[in-house]
């Protein structure tokens, strides 16, 4: 089956940096895929990673292993405003459509 | 921008009733997409449409249809809502040959 983990809760510090870990088996894999959803809100993109390596984009960096079928989200100097849920997302295959899995999400609550 | 539309953000129905919940994007967008969003359930894809007039079934098609007769518009439609189908709706595109998806900012359906 198709199963994507990643952790409930996370609780931070303002201007430290917290790493959101993501777990995933799937029947295949074309890229993976981490959005921000503030509440109440459209989740919008952040990263995508289809090779092994650190993508980094500003504060925010994302990390894939597809051996271990693993990626992590780092958020740095976080600010107030990063509280919000981290969706992880799977292409599982290359389909038409571009079809995507997405694990339940992490809510990240940012403390002064 | 991309931007994608969904016709109310808010929308209480009762059991029984046909629900119609129509989502248009601006991007001439070839992939569409429909949603639910529960707690601890995380996103989950009902249908999905990557021409006009094509469907596909997603995770959770059971008490639902989709119509898409113009590139620009997808509709999800109940055929008779029951109080399970309480949910956040999101709609989604994405351009053919690229894998981010955008979102829109959700109709939340109540079934009483």
């Amino acid at each position: 089956g198709q199963n994507i983990d990643q952790p409930t809760e996370m609780t931070a510090t303002e201007g430290a940096i917290v790493q959101i870990n993501c777990t995933y088996q799937t029947s295949g894999f074309n890229g993976l895929f981490w959005y921000q959803q503030h509440a109440g809100e459209a989740p919008t993109f952040l990263s995508y990673n289809v090779l092994d390596g650190l993508e980094e984009k500003g504060r925010f960096s994302s990390f894939l292993s597809r051996s271990k079928g693993y990626s992590y989200l780092l958020l740095k100097e976080l600010q107030m405003k990063d509280s919000a849920s981290y969706l992880c997302a799977v292409r599982a295959t290359y389909n038409q459509g571009g079809k995507l899995i997405f694990g339940q999400g992490t809510e990240l609550s940012v403390k002064p | 921008d991309v931007k994608v539309t969904q016709s109310s953000r808010y929308l209480v129905k009762r059991t029984g009733e046909k629900v119609f919940l129509e989502c248009v994007q601006d991007m001439d967008h070839e992939n569409m997409f429909w949603y639910r969003q529960d707690p601890g359930l995380g996103l989950r894809l009902i249908y999905f449409s990557y021409d006009v007039k094509m469907k596909e079934k997603g995770d959770i098609p059971e008490g639902y249809s989709v119509s898409r007769e113009k590139k620009e518009r997808f509709s999800l439609i109940l055929e008779s809502a029951s109080t399970n189908q309480t949910s956040m709706y999101l709609c989604a595109s994405s351009p053919m040959d690229h894998y981010e998806q955008y979102f829109g900012p959700g109709t939340r359906l109540t079934v009483t």
